[in-house]
This record gives structure tokens, sequence and C-alpha cells, in this order.
């Protein structure tokens, strides 16, 4: 079975600094691994994915994210917060062939302090 | 805007009633999905169509049932309404539904039951 954990349901970050939010997954099979964002109100749209090409993935409004197999992670970053990034992440896998369902984590509240 | 459009946007209504939610897929897109986001189980898979196929199921209750039309568009109903079914559902889309495809989410429908 697959599962996606998220550590740290609120994080709290200045403008302009370092956005780390963690994800670990498991999966018996290569994952294929996303990072959704969702602002309040709103459905979930989708920052990144890795589908087994690049290990370091970016994404759109400067996020990226790298796939590190040996510690079955896969961390969002941004090196530098803006206060429209204030929204709620949410890490997801999906394993090929067993499914195709979108198993999502907790998610991660982001407060950008001015 | 991701293409996907759901109605309605709010619905309120009474334990033990039935209710239906709509959902239209991007246009080109064949793969619908359904999920529930509630404060308590966070975001969860509930099923999956697939021009006109169920694909996949998730932790979708008996109480509740779907289908996907000819035209693509999708329905979720809800049957003997509890006061925990009260949460947020989302609708998303992807072209043939494989596991490394984007799933575009709609706005979703926030469903009150009261």
């Amino acid at each position: 079975a697959q599962s996606v954990t998220q550590l740290g349901s609120h994080v709290s970050v200045s403008e302009g600094a370092l956005v780390l939010l963690r994800c670990n997954y498991s999966s018996s099979v290569p994952p294929y691994l996303f990072w959704y964002v969702q602002y309040p109100n709103q459905g979930l749209q989708l920052l990144l994915k890795y589908t087994s090409a690049a290990t370091l993935v970016k994404g759109i409004n400067g996020f990226e994210a790298e796939f590190k197999k040996s510690e079955t992670s896969f961390h969002l970053t941004k090196p530098s917060a803006h206060m429209s990034d204030a929204a709620e992440y949410f890490c997801a896998v999906r394993q090929g062939a067993a499914g195709n369902k979108l198993t999502f984590g907790g998610g991660t509240r982001v407060l950008v302090k001015p | 805007d991701s293409g996907v459009t759901q109605t309605p946007k709010h619905l309120i209504t009474a334990t033990g009633q039935r209710v239906t939610l709509r959902c239209s897929p991007r246009s080109g897109d064949l793969s619908v999905y359904w999920y529930q986001q509630s404060l308590d189980q966070g975001l969860q898979f509930l099923i999956q169509y697939y021009n006109g196929e169920e694909r996949a199921k998730g932790n979708i209750l008996e109480r509740f049932s779907a289908q996907q039309f000819p035209d693509l568009h999708s329905e979720l109903n809800l049957s003997s309404l509890e006061l925990g079914d009260s949460a947020l559902y989302f609708c998303a889309s992807s072209v043939t539904g494989g596991p490394g495809e984007t799933q575009y989410f709609g706005p979703g429908t926030r469903l009150l039951v009261l």
C-alpha cells in the first residue's frame, strides 16, 4: 500500500526566507509524486510532479522538489517566500499499474510573515 | 481556472436526504475522479471513471454512488446523508487516467449536512 507523510501541519516563514516542506512516501513500486497547492476556498492546483525523469523537478511559482529514492523523500522548496505563497500544500503519491488513485498527505499550511 | 467545472458550489441539506453533485471535465479528458476533503479524514480518493466505465474505487461508502455519462460529465450521488458527510467534494479529470498524468481539480462543492 502507498502512503504519504508530511512533517509539520503548519509552517511559518518570513517573507524572503527559504520555504521547505517535507514529504516522505512509501510505495512498493516506483512512484509518481506530486505537489499540489490549495489557496483558500479554491481547488487544488498542480505545482510540480515527478514521473521518473530528472530527480530535481522544477515547478510553477519558483518551487522545486528533489526525489531521493534512498530517503523515500520528495521535499518541496522555494528559495525566497512571497506573501502570495500563503496556502496549504499537499504531497501525493500514485503507483503505476497498481492503481490510479492519488494518495495525499495530511497537508502543510504555510503562513508567510511580513 | 483548471477547466473542470462543478455544480453546485455550496449545498446545505438535512440528515437522511439525498443530493447529486455534478462535474464536467476538461475538454478532451476521458477520466474523472472524485475526492472528499474533510477536517478529520483529509483528502481521500472516492472513485474514478474512464470513458463511462468505473476504473478504480477508493474509500467510497455504499450510500454513495457515481456514474459518468456518454458526454463524459459525471455525477456523485450521496444518499441517507449523515452529519459526518459534511465535507468539500472535489472532482478532477485527466486525459486517459494514466498514473503519471496530471489530475486537474475543479473548485469543489461544499456540502453541509444539518
